[in-house]
């Protein structure tokens, strides 16, 4: 066990709806990032906040927003799906935003989302 | 970042010790070689990280060439358990922000009974 709690595990939805995927990091973890994989991109880096704030932004769609909270947890909210979007979602936290290369994450279980 | 090479797939037998090797040649002087695996659909596990030394956990040990050119991942003592992809990134320090890792396509290792 990670730490790291991500909830729904499943979501099944259809096209053109809008979802909200949940994160919370371990304790005392500042920084949260979101990653997604699918069966043809392998492990894609999304998006990372650190205290609240954003950081850095890796191939995140348009039609995806996140933000993290004051207390510290995360949502990626994924909108107008598209059959393409069916992948696994992870999140993964750090201690904090500054320790640069030197910085293990650690990862949540996922939430696996099927566009129907 | 620099780019890493591993080999696609890898065996090993069950309580033999699994040697993953990875090749980072580009690497620089600031950047950290970081492991971790996933098994199946979970989420990825960290592993272990080292700079320069030779480090060693509870998981594995990692070994890192003297030119930083090349490193090989340890598992001691591999169970069937340890089948999953691992993945050998190479990461660099940048004072202010932490960054995402950045995944190749990894080693799939299969521990056989």
């Amino acid at each position: 066990d990670s730490g790291v709690t991500q909830t729904p595990k499943h979501l099944i939805t259809a096209t053109g709806q809008r979802v909200t995927l949940r994160c919370s990091p371990r304790s005392g973890d500042l920084s949260v990032y979101w990653y997604q994989q699918s069966l043809d991109q392998g492990l894609q880096f999304l998006i990372q906040y650190y205290n609240g704030e954003e950081r850095a932004k890796g191939n995140i769609l348009e039609r995806f927003s996140a933000q993290q909270f004051p207390d510290l947890h995360s949502e990626l909210n994924l909108s107008s799906l598209e059959l393409g979007d069916s992948a696994l979602y992870f999140c993964a936290s750090s201690v904090g935003g500054t320790s640069g290369g030197g910085e293990e994450q650690y990862f949540g279980p996922g939430t696996r989302l099927t566009v129907t | 970042d620099a780019k890493t090479t591993q080999p696609p797939s890898m065996d090993c037998a069950e309580g033999r010790a699994a040697n993953l090797p990875c090749n980072h040649s580009t690497i620089s002087g600031n950047e950290y070689v970081y492991w971790y695996r996933q098994i199946h659909s979970q989420g990825p596990q960290y592993i272990i990280h080292g700079l320069k030394n030779n480090e060693t956990n509870e998981m594995a040990s990692l070994i890192i060439t003297e030119d930083r050119k090349s490193s090989t991942l340890i598992l001691p003592h591999a169970t069937l358990r340890d089948t999953a992809v691992y993945y050998c990134i190479v990461r660099g320090y940048y004072s202010g922000s932490a960054r995402q890792l950045t995944f190749g396509s990894g080693t799939q290792l299969t521990v056989l009974p």
